[in-house]
């Protein structure tokens, strides 16, 4: 089993609609997050959870919420949907120390239309 | 504040050639600093990382990186290319407590026959 999955895999969606895209961690770590890719762009952070009790924007939190409902998962979800919020979502984990690195989950590939 | 500098959004090179991928960063403190690798519609993997020990750091497929200072760089490196290394590579700087990573805009590799 991989350490991060992420459901769905891919989604098409109209827009107004809400979504959720859910994602759990098998590592045991306290820490998660949700980023953003699109092309050029690289990864930016939407929301991050130092653990269950912790949530915090990150750089484009606008449009998205959160919620941590157990160590091992971590939901983004989109109250009303847009097209300019197309594009791939990644989960990640680290662990509590500043040098141990980010497990990612797949990716869910989100198209708003 | 942090922010990660990745120079040249594409580069080509030809099979069996040196690899060449660029990184600088600003940070306020020492860094701690990775390398990503993403294969087509795959997550994110640990290429390598830099935690202030060595400062060049192996990592995996024959890559390595060098942290130098001075020219606040980390660039990646491989001395000879092999066609499966096509992909995305993702340079991202994290800071220590707050282990938030700020990812660079990413460098598609690709390898000529």
């Amino acid at each position: 089993d991989a350490d991060v999955t992420q459901t769905p895999r891919n989604r098409i969606t109209k827009t107004g609609k809400r979504i959720m895209l859910e994602c759990s961690q098998t590592k045991g770590h306290d820490r998660m997050y949700w980023y953003r890719q699109d092309p050029g762009l690289g990864l930016r952070l939407i929301y991050y959870s130092f653990d269950v009790k912790d949530i915090n924007k990150g750089e484009i939190s606008d449009g998205y919420s959160v919620s941590r409902q157990a160590q091992a998962k971590f939901s983004l979800s989109l109250e009303s949907a847009i097209p300019n919020q197309t594009a791939l979502y990644f989960c990640a984990t680290t662990g509590n120390r500043g040098d141990t690195e980010a497990f990612f989950g797949q990716g869910t590939r989100l198209t708003v239309v | 504040a942090q922010s990660v500098t990745q120079l040249g959004s594409h580069v080509s090179v030809s099979e069996g050639a040196l690899v060449l991928l660029r990184c600088n960063y600003s940070s306020s403190v020492p860094p701690y600093l990775f390398w990503y690798v993403q294969y087509p519609n795959q997550g994110l993997q640990l290429l390598l990382k830099y935690t202030s020990a060595a400062t060049l750091v192996k990592g995996i497929n024959g890559f390595e990186a060098e942290f130098k200072k001075s020219e606040t760089s980390f660039h990646l490196t491989k001395p000879s290319a092999h066609m499966s290394d096509a992909a995305e590579y993702f340079c991202a700087v994290s800071q220590g407590g707050f282990n938030k990573f700020y990812f660079g805009s990413g460098t598609k590799l690709n390898v000529k026959p």
